[in-house]
């Protein structure tokens, strides 16, 4: 099956400062996804980002299909923002969805 | 509007014990999935559904089983539980995409904390 490689898996920020993390992936995906899981366990949407550039606030993500990876960008991070960034992919048969081990998150103020 | 709601949110269960946990979204999407997720690691599919009345296995489905009699309710079963299924266990759903595989984003419940002694 397809493979999902996440990094870096651990990241220490001092808050305010940028970062990207990363998502490579081994085959052709029909979709992607990421997720933040906070503290308490919850997994919230970021983006749904098959290919192409999205923006929410101080997030962005980038998917270059072609070359098979996704990025997500975080700006003047808060502490709000510590917790682990998964991303998913969906790719050949219907839903069979692939989480990455994902990258914990460590935002100090 | 409740989106994903799982039913319990922890328990506690005895080696060779049975119980079902309930997934229900109120957003009428088509597709619902079970996932679990170990210490440390992403999650893993377990079984999903396209539409009412159809089940699928995913990436682990061994030792569940799951049915879709309704569309707003998902259920997983584990009917002899081990203590490898000790885990925490989330349930999404989404809508069906207007392109083949061209899914809508997966909305998740808050997950369900299962302890297998």
């Amino acid at each position: 099956g397809i493979q999902v490689e996440q990094s870096p898996p651990d990241l220490i920020l001092q808050e305010g400062a940028n970062s990207t993390l990363r998502c490579n992936f081994s085959d052709s995906v029909n979709n992607l996804q990421w997720f933040h899981q906070n503290p308490w366990g919850q997994l919230i949407n970021l983006f749904y980002i098959p290919s192409g550039t999205k923006q929410n606030g101080r997030l962005s993500a980038t998917t270059v299909a072609t070359e098979r990876y996704s990025l997500l960008y975080i700006s003047s991070s808060q502490t709000t923002d510590s917790g682990v960034y998964f991303c998913a992919v969906v790719a050949g048969g219907y839903q069979k969805v692939t989480f990455g081990t994902g990258t914990k998150l460590q935002v100090i103020p | 509007n409740a989106g994903v709601t799982q039913t319990p949110k922890f328990r506690v269960l005895k080696t060779g014990q049975s119980m079902t946990l309930l997934c229900a979204q109120d957003m009428n999407h088509e597709y619902m999935y079970w996932y679990r997720q170990d210490p440390g690691m992403g999650l893993r599919l377990i079984h999903y559904s396209v539409g009412e009345g159809t089940t699928a296995k995913g990436e682990v489905p061994d030792g569940y089983n799951v049915s879709r009699l309704k569309k707003q309710n998902f259920l997983l079963g584990l009917e002899s539980a081990a203590p490898s299924q000790t885990s925490v266990y989330f349930c999404a759903s989404s809508y069906r995409g207007t392109m083949d595989y061209s899914n809508q984003p997966q909305h998740f419940g808050d997950g369900t904390r299962l302890s297998i002694l």
